[in-house]
């Protein structure tokens, strides 16, 4: 059974540009969360998806936005792009109510 | 919504001494718990889990205990190795809504 996958691994832009970050979940899950994890930090919640739903966001300002596919792949934009916003980004997918599986992430930098 | 605070934040220990992370959680309707590892520039992984109907569950050197009365749970690791360094992640859920504490990092010293 294929993993998470998450494109693309690295991703560089500057100040001001737009960023679209891709996962496709675990075939049979139909929930698609989305975490941003600074340096050395812990993994903070920005979006959740089930069923082409966006069902919850964290803390995050509106410039961070997504999506979930028919297929229930699912893509976060990130408009306006800030320093801060360099991280690791993770995606994560699950069954209802179960455990949730990370993909390998992608790296955002922002120059 | 449910709030997970982890405790301690960074953890050192000599090899073969055991570990223990520490979890409160603050919503009574949370019932699955799960701990990840990260890593360095891995994804987290699920290392083990356990629901609200079991008090402890155990995996070779692996162990976790729920109180849900003091609504706390901890991770418990016996004779730690140095592949077992890495940021461990406690996490509480009801349903889809999952919560991360901040994470530890542990450090074993060979």
């Amino acid at each position: 059974e294929a993993g998470v996958t998450q494109s693309p691994t690295h991703l560089i832009k500057t100040r001001g540009q737009q960023a679209t970050l891709r996962c496709s979940p675990i075939s049979g899950h139909t929930s698609v969360y989305w975490y941003q994890q600074a340096l050395g930090l812990g993994l903070q919640f920005l979006l959740w998806y089930d069923e082409g739903e966006e069902r919850n966001r964290g803390n995050f300002p509106p410039r961070f936005s997504g999506r979930q596919f028919p297929n229930y792949s699912s893509e976060l934009n990130v408009n306006a792009l800030e320093l801060e916003d360099s991280a690791l980004y993770l995606c994560a997918s699950s069954s209802t109510g179960d455990t949730q599986y990370f993909g390998p992430g992608t790296r955002l930098t922002v120059l | 919504g449910e709030n997970v605070e982890q405790h301690p934040s960074t953890l050192s220990v000599q090899e073969g001494d055991s570990a223990v992370i520490k979890c409160t959680y603050s919503d009574s309707a949370s019932n699955y718990f799960p701990w990840y590892k990260q890593e360095l520039g891995k994804r987290p992984q699920l290392i083990i889990d356990i629901r609200s109907n079991v008090g402890e569950k155990k995996d070779q050197r692996i162990a976790v205990t729920l109180n849900k009365t003091a609504k706390h749970f901890s991770l418990h690791i016996t004779e730690t190795q140095p592949e077992d360094s890495a940021v461990y992640f406690c996490a509480a859920s009801m349903g889809d809504d999952m919560r991360f504490g901040a994470g530890t990092r542990l450090t074993v010293k060979p």
